[in-house]
């Protein structure tokens, strides 16, 4: 079965400033799909950024960007230029190439960015 | 275009009732999927489906039922309540095939006393 790990499950970062966050995985499959999602104090899951695995290059969304490494099993979230709206949880998922929205997630991660 | 719709967006009951959880979509997905969310454990998935007539488990089934009769309409149901049902459930649908994200609902906070 395929894991999901968030291993900070708080952060918090300055206005303006860089954070990254982390997120490793455990699976057995050459394709798939990675995400993370946001999810504001309001519920809502809110896509930020997708990368599929046969694709090499790092996918980039505006100020969002993520450090995939496939053979370390690794998609970390980068977040430029902080602002307070990014404030919230974080979550890392997972999806097999033909899963629609069967998902695996991570324990997600508490972002708080301060003024 | 309503998306995912879920009903209610919160709920208490007692231990012991039964409900269900309304979840609709009007986008034509195959796919959809029930999760629940808990403090510290992300979203875990309880039951999918991959069209109309077939539904499968997921990691958490048990306490719950799903059936899908309709592409639109995924009910879940929860035949006798407890306390350890009290969280946060998400109806998510998309298409199946490629780099399509999960469309979600937006939750429904149950408690259980």
């Amino acid at each position: 079965a395929q894991t999901v790990t968030q291993s900070q499950p708080e952060m918090s970062v300055q206005e303006a400033e860089t954070v990254t966050l982390s997120c490793t995985y455990d699976t057995s499959e050459n394709n798939y799909y990675l995400f993370w999602y946001k999810q504001p104090p309001s519920r809502q899951m809110i896509l930020v950024i997708r990368q599929e695995a046969y694709k090499q290059q790092n996918a980039t969304e505006n100020r969002f960007s993520v450090n995939f490494q496939k053979a370390a099993k690794s998609f970390s979230l980068k977040i430029s230029d902080s602002q307070l709206g990014d404030t919230a949880m974080y979550f890392c998922a997972y999806r097999q190439e033909t899963s629609g929205s069967r998902l695996t997630f991570g324990e997600g991660t508490q972002l708080t960015v301060n003024p | 275009n309503a998306g995912v719709t879920q009903t209610p967006k919160f709920q208490v009951l007692k231990t012991g009732q039964s409900m269900t959880l309304q979840c609709a979509q009007d986008m034509n997905h195959e796919y959809m999927s029930w999760y629940r969310q808990d403090p510290g454990m992300g979203l875990r998935l309880i039951h999918y489906s991959v069209g109309a007539g077939i539904t499968d488990q997921g990691e958490v089934p048990n306490g719950y039922n799903v059936s899908r009769s309709t592409t639109e309409d995924f009910p879940l149901r929860l035949l006798s309540a407890a306390p350890s049902q009290t969280s946060v459930y998400f109806c998510a649908s998309s298409y199946v095939p490629g780099n399509t994200e999960a469309f979600f609902g937006q939750g429904t906070r149950l408690t259980v006393v």
